[in-house]
């Protein structure tokens, strides 16, 4: 059974802040992590994909792998309003299905 | 078409009513992916398909679901004898190709409503 963690939350940052949101996973084998943003109503979209250990930059979004602990995270730095929403983690493992394995997801909200 | 598009938006149904799901995906992407997503949780997998083959259909929770895909582009998800607990949002994701790497983008979702 694949397993994938991360606080529920509401986790509440000042604007401006950096927000920083975890995850972990059961499944070693996984390979490609992805990070999506869902905003309430509205339908997931990635904002961060990973797939080697390290960091990688996209503005102010930061992804971090670290395969050996089953970890990685997403820092926004810089924080704004519109940041609020929940984000979705979730590596891909493959063998062939592709399909997604989802965290519950961390409610973040970005306090003016 | 420029996104994954899904109808209809909303659906409610009576409890034991068959309903079915529609999915446009992204022009050419190779993979499509059905999810449902109950309130306050992330997707749940249910069915993958590549081109017009259903490779895994291990998450889908009886047999009153099923997925086709015929022609290899719009997909249908069908809900037999619905059931309260069948109330979700079910989004629909494609992607270009296949393997760990590609990106799955989602259409806006179908939020069912069993009664």
């Amino acid at each position: 059974q694949k397993e994938v963690e991360q606080n529920s939350g509401p986790l509440s940052v000042p604007e401006g802040a950096i927000a920083s949101l975890n995850c972990t996973y059961s499944d070693r084998v996984s390979q490609s992590f992805f990070w999506y943003r869902q905003y309430s109503g509205k339908s997931p979209e990635l904002i961060m994909s990973i797939y080697s250990n390290g960091d990688k930059e996209d503005g102010r979004f930061t992804a971090q792998l670290n395969k050996a602990s089953q970890y990685v995270s997403l820092l926004i730095r810089d924080s704004q309003p519109s940041d609020s929403a929940t984000y979705l983690c979730a590596p891909n493992s493959g063998g062939g299905a592709d399909g997604l394995t989802f965290g519950k997801g961390t409610h973040l909200i970005i306090q003016p | 078409g420029a996104g994954v598009s899904q109808s209809p938006r909303y659906k409610v149904a009576k409890r034991g009513q068959d309903v079915a799901l529609r999915c446009d995906p992204i022009s050419g992407h190779v993979s499509l992916f059905w999810y449902q997503q109950a309130l306050g949780q992330g997707p749940e997998f249910l069915t993958y398909f590549q081109n017009e083959a259903q490779l895994d259909k291990s998450g889908l929770p009886s047999d009153r679901f099923f997925a086709e895909r015929p022609e290899g582009s719009v997909s249908t998800l069908k809900i037999q004898r619905t059931q309260q607990e069948d109330s979700a949002v079910y989004l629909c994701a494609s992607s270009r190709g296949q393997g760990v790497k590609n990106i799955q983008y989602f259409g806006a979702g179908t939020r069912l409503s069993v009664l």
